[in-house]
């Protein structure tokens, strides 16, 4: 099962940020926290992961709580082609443990 | 370099019918993920391997469901007979050895199933 709780679906402006939370409050000390977003008829794609501090790529930013009990995905100027759905993944590097999706947020970019 | 290829893009078939979903995954990609993904839910693995070996398939209806990965690089996933609950999209994903880091995988787009 899943360790993430996000919210089903959440809408954004075109141009402005979009900010998508995440709560995974049984983390462990050695898990780290994915981001993956999957665009309509295509497969997921990874967007950024970390462990404890803040990560920031050419995609995204991501935001992680001290506690490390929740996290923020920041899409900084987001556009129509973010419109997907955002999945926020504790995964642990034991070796075997392949990826476990949750619902994730369906984010819609209003023009 | 070339992604995750996978085939047909779309299939419908009566229900107790049979399909196969073949895979291509990226060269030199020692796992292989299949996932299936129910309208309205994230993927859910239904089975690894790494190389030509079965590493999980804990989630596999093995009643109806087989896989096999033939020298270590395509990969086919068979239904037979199908059921209606068995319309999803089939996500097949690669990754360069067993345990890569979690932003080492690469899905295919997936092929979507309708069972009538």
């Amino acid at each position: 099962d899943a360790k993430t709780t996000q919210p089903p679906s959440m809408d954004c402006a075109e141009g402005r940020a979009a900010n998508l939370p995440c709560n995974h409050s049984t983390i462990s000390g050695n898990e780290y926290v994915y981001w993956y977003r999957q665009i309509h008829s295509q497969g997921p794609q990874y967007i950024i992961h970390g462990l404890k501090n803040n990560e920031t790529n050419e995609m995204a930013s991501l935001i992680i709580t001290e506690d490390r009990k929740s996290s923020t995905l920041i899409l900084p100027h987001a556009t129509l082609r973010d419109t997907a759905v955002y999945y926020c993944i504790v995964w642990g590097f034991s070796g075997n443990t392949p990826l476990v999706f949750g619902k994730g947020t369906r984010l819609s970019v209003i023009a | 370099e070339a992604g995750v290829a996978q085939s047909p893009r779309y299939k419908i078939i009566e229900k107790r019918q049979s399909v196969a979903f073949w895979c291509n995954p990226i060269s030199g990609h020692a796992t292989l993920y299949w996932y299936q993904q129910i309208l309205g839910q994230g993927p859910k693995l239904l089975i690894q391997f790494q190389n030509n070996g079965v590493v999980d398939d804990s989630q596999l209806p093995k009643d109806r469901f087989s896989a096999e990965r033939l020298k270590g690089v395509d990969s086919t996933l068979k239904i037979q007979p199908a059921k209606l609950e068995d319309s999803a999209v089939y996500l097949c994903a690669s990754s360069l050895v067993r345990g890569s880091l979690g932003y080492g995988y690469t899905f295919g787009s997936g092929t979507r199933l309708t069972v009538v």
